[in-house]
């Protein structure tokens, strides 16, 4: 596709139920980055794959957070017995470069999913 | 954990002025780059700088790099309307092996036509 794409767009979630997000990223980048934004906030990290390999989860905020990539496209963000301090928009971005030389390839965002857990 | 800080959170200008904003980083960098964020949207790269430059430019874009001071500024030339968005900077840090980047908290640009 021409850039990143998230679904859904947005998602309200009862206080323990499991969610599931996805993300679609642009047609041969190597590079793919989940990252949270609560309102008002920057991006924080919380996990990095190269092509299948997560390389880093040094982010996720605890171990209800999992992220896989299992063939190297498509990622999904899964979230377990969701809490409220969960509400935010997370963020999928992905990129051309590769450990070592991705510092120079920008980031393409998706336009994110804005969870809400009530 | 954020390594920038962006000064000043907010900056409210009129159409046709500059507009300039600032950010501090922590540790050492590669590089650092400079993303804009619609309300509701994902964020957006505008530029990036090395380590090893001090000033770039694109279109009505000019950014800054003091490494000495850990800090860089975007100055936004003839502003309009349509700049109005959230600015933020994000950092290539030395010692990052997965490539990840660390953003500032942004600055909330209103230009006002």
């Amino acid at each position: 596709g021409a850039g990143v794409s998230q679904s859904p767009r947005y998602k309200v979630a009862k206080r323990g139920q499991d969610v599931a997000l996805r993300c679609d990223p642009i047609s041969g980048h190597v590079s793919l980055f989940w990252y949270q934004q609560a309102l008002g906030q920057g991006p924080e990290f919380l996990t990095y794959f190269q092509n299948e390999a997560q390389l880093d989860k040094s982010g996720l905020p605890s171990d209800r957070f999992f992220a896989e990539r299992p063939e190297g496209s498509v990622s999904t963000l899964k979230i377990q017995r969701t809490q409220q301090e969960d509400s935010a928009v997370y963020l999928c971005a992905s990129s051309s470069g590769r450990t070592g030389r991705r510092g120079d390839s920008p980031l393409h965002f998706g336009n994110g999913t804005r969870l809400t857990v009530t | 954990s954020q390594q920038g800080e962006e000064d000043p959170q907010a900056l409210s200008i009129q159409e046709g002025e500059n507009a300039t904003m600032n950010c501090s980083y922590k540790t050492s960098i590669n590089n650092l780059q400079w993303y804009r964020q619609n309300s509701g949207r994902g964020l957006v790269h505008l530029i990036l700088i090395r380590s090893n430059e001090r000033e770039k430019h694109s279109g009505r874009l000019r950014v800054t790099l003091d490494t000495s001071k850990k800090s860089s500024s975007l100055l936004i030339t003839a502003s309009r309307a349509a700049d109005t968005a959230s600015y933020f900077c994000a950092t290539d840090t030395y010692y990052n092996q997965g490539g990840k980047l660390i953003f500032g908290q942004g600055t909330e640009l209103s230009v006002k036509p």
